[in-house]
This record gives C-alpha cells, sequence and structure tokens, in this order.
C-alpha cells in the first residue's frame, strides 16, 4: 500500500514568489492534516481536513496560505506571497477516522516538503 | 495553551546504554500520547501510542512509555540502544474533546546519537 506522498520534496522561492506544495493521502483516509516545522521549533499543527471540508484551521499562520482539498483526494497548500519566516518543513499526515473511539487511528506521515524562501 | 516539552534537545549515548527522553504535557483532561521517531532520511513513523488502559506502553523495536497522569509525563524508555537508533524522537500529544479533530501537539524533538 502507498504511503503519504508530497511534491516536491524541495523548492527554493524568492521572497515574493508564490509556492503550491501538493499532499497525496492514504487512499480512503478521509483525514488530512498540514503540519510545519520551522528550523529549530517543534512541528506545528497548521489545518485538518475531513473529507474536502476544513475542520480546523486554527493553525494557519495567516491569509497568505491557502489550503484547498477538491474532490477529497489531495491537497494543496498554496503560500502567496512567500515570506522568509515561511522557510521550513512541510508535512502532510493522513488517517482513518479519528472519531471511532475503540481505537486510535495512527496519522500516517509523508516526507514532507523543503521550502526554503530567500 | 496547549504546549508538550522534551527536557532533552541532544542525547549522545553509547551502545547498549539506557535511554529516557522526557516529555511533559501542559495540563490535564483527556489525552491520547505519542512517540514518533524520524530515522535519517525517512518519514515520521509511529514508535507507540497510549489512548487508555495500561499505562505502561510497548512499543517497536524494544520502546516503552510510560503515563505518569499525576505528572502529565510520558516519557519514552529502552533498557540497551543500538546504533541504529540513531533519530530524532518527538512525543505528541493530542486532547480529546469529543470532537472530530485530533491535531497533534507535538514536542521540539530529542536528537539522539548513539556511538557504536
Amino acid at each position: 500500500e502507498a504511503g503519504v506522498t508530497q511534491f516536491p520534496s524541495h523548492s527554493v522561492i524568492e521572497k515574493g514568489q508564490t509556492v503550491t506544495l501538493r499532499c497525496d493521502p492514504i487512499s480512503g483516509h478521509d483525514n488530512l492534516y498540514w503540519y510545519r516545522r520551522v528550523m529549530g521549533k517543534e512541528i506545528k499543527f497548521l489545518l485538518h481536513f475531513v473529507k474536502e471540508s476544513k475542520q480546523d484551521e486554527s493553525g494557519m499562520p495567516n491569509n497568505r496560505f491557502l489550503a484547498e482539498r477538491t474532490g477529497g483526494t489531495y491537497s494543496t497548500l498554496k503560500v502567496q506571497p512567500a515570506e522568509l519566516e515561511d522557510s521550513g518543513v512541510y508535512f502532510c499526515a493522513s488517517s482513518q477516522d479519528p472519531r471511532e473511539k475503540t481505537s486510535y487511528n495512527e496519522q500516517f506521515f509523508g516526507p514532507g516538503t523543503r521550502l526554503t524562501v530567500l | 495553551a496547549q504546549s508538550v516539552s522534551q527536557h532533552n534537545h541532544h542525547v549522545i549515548l553509547s551502545e547498549a546504554a539506557s535511554l529516557e527522553l522526557g516529555c511533559n504535557y501542559s495540563y490535564g483532561g483527556t489525552v491520547n500520547l505519542f512517540w514518533y521517531v524520524q530515522y535519517p532520511g525517512q518519514h515520521l513513523q509511529l514508535l507507540l501510542k497510549y489512548f487508555s488502559g495500561d499505562p505502561l506502553v510497548k512499543g517497536i523495536k524494544g520502546f516503552e512509555a510510560e503515563f505518569i497522569k499525576s505528572k502529565f509525563s510520558f516519557n519514552l524508555r529502552k533498557p540497551s540502544v543500538q546504533w541504529s537508533d540513531t533519530a530524532e524522537y518527538f512525543c505528541a500529544v493530542s486532547w480529546d474533546y469529543g470532537g472530530a479533530t485530533n491535531k497533534l501537539i507535538f514536542g521540539t524533538g530529542t536528537l539522539l546519537a548513539v556511538q557504536p
């Protein structure tokens, strides 16, 4: 079974440019999460989709970030315009149904996209 | 605000030494607790988890962790480390408010280097 995939693996852009990151969750996983790790800091939650709906976007830093999940399959995270402080590793994770209380559904992580804004 | 603390940022051990990595979270309520590991060049992967029941949890590769509710802690242990345990270890917590979101709050990570 294929795991969570992310594209690109690395992106180097200049300040003010736009970048779009893509995440393909494990097939059948309704829940998709975006996280970010800025160098030297902890991995921080950005947002959570349940199918195509945004369940929780409390972690999105500002309105330069736009996440979509049309059709409830893959998701994109666009940063426009990018700023220096957006540099970091962006992780995507997916899970089945966290509302199932008899067992906790593990979040499976992708390899991350390393974004460098110059 | 919800937060998770990992006390050791860098740990260097010799093979066969015992390991204990500390993890504390900010306050109580119903929590789900995790340790993730990232080996060099690999994805984050789940090492072990606590959801309910026995507070001593056993994970993969000989790791275990103990949930002590009164101390808000979930420390990771391994009696004898190997060179292949060299990795970054992350403690993560999810607070359960009965909703559908199970976002993870992570600690800053601990880099473990095991010398042969």
